[in-house]
């Protein structure tokens, strides 16, 4: 069974800093993994997806990585604004996609 | 163009009434998504379509639970019966062909009293 995992839960910085988000899987056989970000009482938004021959996808400031080998993904936001602020979530599959539960951002101006 | 929509985007019920939910995908997509997420939760996955079909239905909490696609389109989640564990937003995604990239709806919060 695929499960996923997000660390950290919960990440706070100042206005204009770089920073990663963490992804990781436990079944390396994977078919894609998608990121987005959901903001408080809306759906989700589509940010990158990688597909498993893909090492990277780059999006503006956004830049994800992805290594099957070691079941890892993650997401690099440039210059971070506090429109950034949002949970940003970590999918893996197709069809029947497993979340992560998600690292909440807030980008303090 | 139109991106996926759901309906109500708000229902209020009582426990042991039925509820429909509904999803429109976006025009052309071919795979249809259903998911629930409850209040501090994370996405649950319930079902979803390949076209008419539902090759894996796993995810469905009970019996209670039940969906279908017309017209390789809208889709349609009954949950009869509700409880107020049901409690909870329910999202509708869709994508294309491979890769598979998932829009998502904007979603259902659903309360049962």
């Amino acid at each position: 069974k695929q499960e996923v995992t997000q660390i950290p839960a919960a990440l706070s910085v100042p206005e204009g800093e770089n920073l990663v988000l963490n992804c990781s899987f436990t079944d390396s056989a994977i078919y894609n993994l998608q990121w987005f970000r959901q903001d408080p009482g809306k759906g989700l938004t589509s940010l990158l997806l990688i597909q498993s021959s893909q090492r990277e996808q780059t999006s503006g400031r956004l830049n994800a990585s992805l290594d099957k080998s070691s079941g890892r993904s993650t997401l690099y936001i440039a210059a971070s604004q506090p429109g950034d602020s949002a949970t940003y979530l970590c999918a893996v599959g197709a069809g029947k996609s497993t979340f992560g539960d998600g690292t909440t951002l807030t980008v303090k101006p | 163009g139109a991106g996926v929509s759901q309906s109500p985007s708000n229902k209020v019920t009582e426990k042991g009434k039925d509820v429909e939910l509904r999803c429109d995908p976006i025009s052309g997509h071919t795979a249809l998504y259903w998911y629930r997420q409850s209040l501090g939760q994370g996405l649950e996955f319930l079902i979803y379509f390949q076209g008419n079909s539902a090759p894996d239905k796993s995810g469905l909490p009970s019996d209670r639970f039940s969906a279908e696609r017309t017209g390789g389109s809208v889709s349609t989640l009954t949950i009869q019966r509700t409880q107020q564990e049901d409690s909870a937003v329910y999202l509708c995604a869709s994508s294309s062909d491979p890769p598979y990239e998932q829009y998502f709806g904007p979603g259902t919060r659903l309360t049962v009293t």
